[in-house]
Order: C-alpha cells, then structure tokens, then sequence
C-alpha cells in the first residue's frame, strides 16, 4: 500500500534552515505530485506549494516564495522541503501529501506522518 | 486569493446528524475534499469531488455543495468523530491550493 514516511523532528534557531524528507513507497512516484502542508500548533492546514518528480516542476505559495524549495530524487522516491530563513512563527507540523497530477482538482489522497519542526531563539 | 470560510467549532449528541459548512465565493462550481484529523495525527480524506467517499469511509459521511456553500454530513454521529474537519480545493486562478480554517466537532 502506498507509504509516505516523513524524517524526524527538528530544533532549530532563528535564522537557520530546516530540510524535511518524505520517501514514497508503495506507488509510482512520477505519476504524483508531492505537496507540502503545514500546520502550526493549534491552527489549521496551510498549503505551501509542491512539485511533479517527472518534470521538477515545482508551484510555490505566494507567502513562502523565496523562502522555500521543495525538490524530489526520482532513484530514491523522495521530497524534501527547505525552509529557509526560519523564525519562531514557522514553528509547526510539517506535512507532505500525494495527490495525482491531473487534474489539478485532484485531493490529496495519502499523507505523511508529520514533521514537527520547532524554531526558538 | 480564494478564501473558504468554516465555523470554528460545531456540538452535536450522539446519534444525531452533524453539518459542517464550508463557504467560498462559487464554490458550487469548484471541487470540494473533506479531511478528518484526530489529535496529533495526520489528516484523512473523508470526502473527494464534493459528494464521493474512498474506500474505508463509512457511509455516515456525506457532502453537498451549491451556490456558494460546501456541506459534509455526518449521520448518526459517534464518539469516534469527534475531530477537526477542514474543507479544500483548488484554486485554479492562482495554481494554489487552499484550506478553510478548520472545524472542530465536539461530540457531547
């Protein structure tokens, strides 16, 4: 069955970068676009862009452009997500989730376990 | 960009039948998901394409979505249910995904 399992959590300091890992198993990997999800403690979802493996085309939100890269090793069936530039707001869960390529309505039908990644000063 | 709209908390008895809006402007013409989330887990999808379920989903669960409101109906609600419900589509203006703010439902 399809498996996405995510790296472990994460302390990091303000101002720093994070790389969370999400491997693919069970699936065609190519066929999918990984998108990448966060959710701060207490607060809702918030999509923050993906990519299709096939082609490395990535769609980023507009609130993270410049400061995130998702990118996906096809040998390996894995995303990763880099945050850069991290601030104590950008302490969450960290989420990746598949959805098909086509169409873009797609639902993202499988998740990861989650990443909680925390930021302090 | 597109913004969906859900109540932030919804009570219900067991046994008796929750609703869960989600509004947006036109979202009847829009593709709706469903997702559960129950307390540090990762969210499940309860509801794709407005009104269908995957495999493993009970059929308490359903959805509707007209004009510019998104329903999911939960039947004969049970403690099990209890959790967060957020609403999703895609926003083909702007190529973006997008979430309602999320709804936690309280079995009493």
């Amino acid at each position: 069955q399809v498996q996405l399992v995510q790296s472990g959590a994460e302390v990091k300091k303000s101002g720093s970068s994070v790389k969370v890992a999400c491997k693919a198993s069970g699936g065609t990997f190519n066929s999918y676009v990984i998108s990448w999800v966060r959710q701060a403690p207490g607060q809702g979802l918030e999509w923050m862009g993906g990519i299709i493996p096939l082609f490395g085309t990535t769609n980023y939100a507009q609130k993270f452009q410049g400061r995130v890269t998702i990118t996906a090793d096809e040998s390996t069936f894995t995303s990763y997500m880099q945050l850069d530039s991290l601030r104590s707001e950008d302490t969450a869960v960290y989420y990746c989730a598949r959805r098909s390529v086509s169409p873009r309505t797609q639902p993202f039908d499988y998740w990861g376990q989650g990443t909680l990644v925390t930021v302090s000063s | 960009s597109y913004v969906l709209t859900q109540p932030p908390s919804v009570s219900v008895a067991p046994g008796k039948t929750a609703r869960i809006s989600c509004g947006g402007n036109n979202i009847g013409s829009k593709s709706v998901h469903w997702y559960q989330q129950r307390p540090g887990q990762a969210p499940v999808l309860v509801i794709s394409y407005d009104n269908d379920r995957p495999s493993g989903i009970p059929e308490r669960f359903s959805g509707s979505n007209s004009g510019n409101t998104a329903t999911l109906t939960i039947s004969r609600v049970e403690a099990e249910d209890e959790a967060g419900y957020y609403c999703q589509v895609w926003d083909s203006l702007s190529d973006h995904g997008v979430f309602g703010g999320g709804t936690k439902l309280t079995v009493l």
